[in-house]
């Protein structure tokens, strides 16, 4: 159980396009869903929380107008990269919330690996 | 001070052996405490998760914590090469209503044949 999706994989796309990541809890529903990034070497940067059927909280410095969340039901977030260049190359990993007895425990997709050109 | 801290390592322990790894967090409100395990270039995958003082078992993993002391420690019982990871501890801040993850740094693991 408690598992979580992640779409594409891996994407390589020209600087100035835009790029969507889908998130999906595949067994489970999640009010909440966070996005992270990773850079090489380095920790997970949380970049914003994402509720279902609200607007998501960003983290200070992460700019809401280049990277739009939407999370318009309770299995599925996606995070649109707009207008990409390559420092936004980096590993993105989504995480959806778990609600159970005891509190909430937040299960991690794959990752999306992004490379722009 | 960071809120969870992490000895980065890296921790080196031979095949069989006992890993302990330790987590110290500032925040005294925090309830949930969790490990996850990290391998290079994948995301983090869920080890355990510990609200009680005391210990959990869970096959040869065991997290212990101590709300008293402020620390969450994990211990891998007859390490194998396959548990080289990196090992994220993680808290919910104690006022957190979002269920926001505290990260620590991460030690890195490695278990030698």
């Amino acid at each position: 159980g408690a598992v979580v999706s992640q779409h594409p994989s891996w994407v390589i796309c020209k600087s100035g396009t835009s790029v969507k990541i889908e998130c999906r809890s595949l067994d489970f529903q999640a009010t909440t869903m966070f996005w992270y990034r990773q850079f090489p070497k380095q920790s997970l940067m949380l970049m914003a929380t994402s509720n279902e059927g609200s607007k998501a909280t960003y983290e200070q410095g992460v700019e809401k107008d280049k990277f739009l969340i939407n999370h318009a039901s309770l299995t599925l977030s996606t995070l649109t990269v707009t207008s990409a260049h390559p420092e936004d190359s980096s590993f993105y990993i989504c995480s959806a919330s778990l609600t159970h007895g005891s509190g909430d425990t937040q299960y991690f997709g794959p990752g999306t690996r992004l490379t722009v050109l | 001070q960071k809120e969870v801290e992490q000895n980065s390592g890296p921790l080196s322990v031979p095949e069989g052996a006992i890993a302990s790894l330790n987590c110290t967090y500032s925040d005294r409100g925090s309830q949930s405490f969790f490990w996850y395990r990290q391998y290079s270039g994948k995301s983090p995958e869920l080890i355990m998760f510990i609200y009680s003082n005391g210990d959990k078992e869970d096959g040869r993993f065991t997290a212990q914590l101590n709300k008293a002391s402020q620390y969450v420690s994990l211990l891998i019982r007859d390490s194998q090469p396959s548990d080289s990871a990196t090992y994220l501890c993680a808290a919910i801040h104690g006022s957190s209503n979002t269920g926001k993850l505290i990260f620590g740094q991460g030690t890195t693991l490695q278990v030698k044949p």
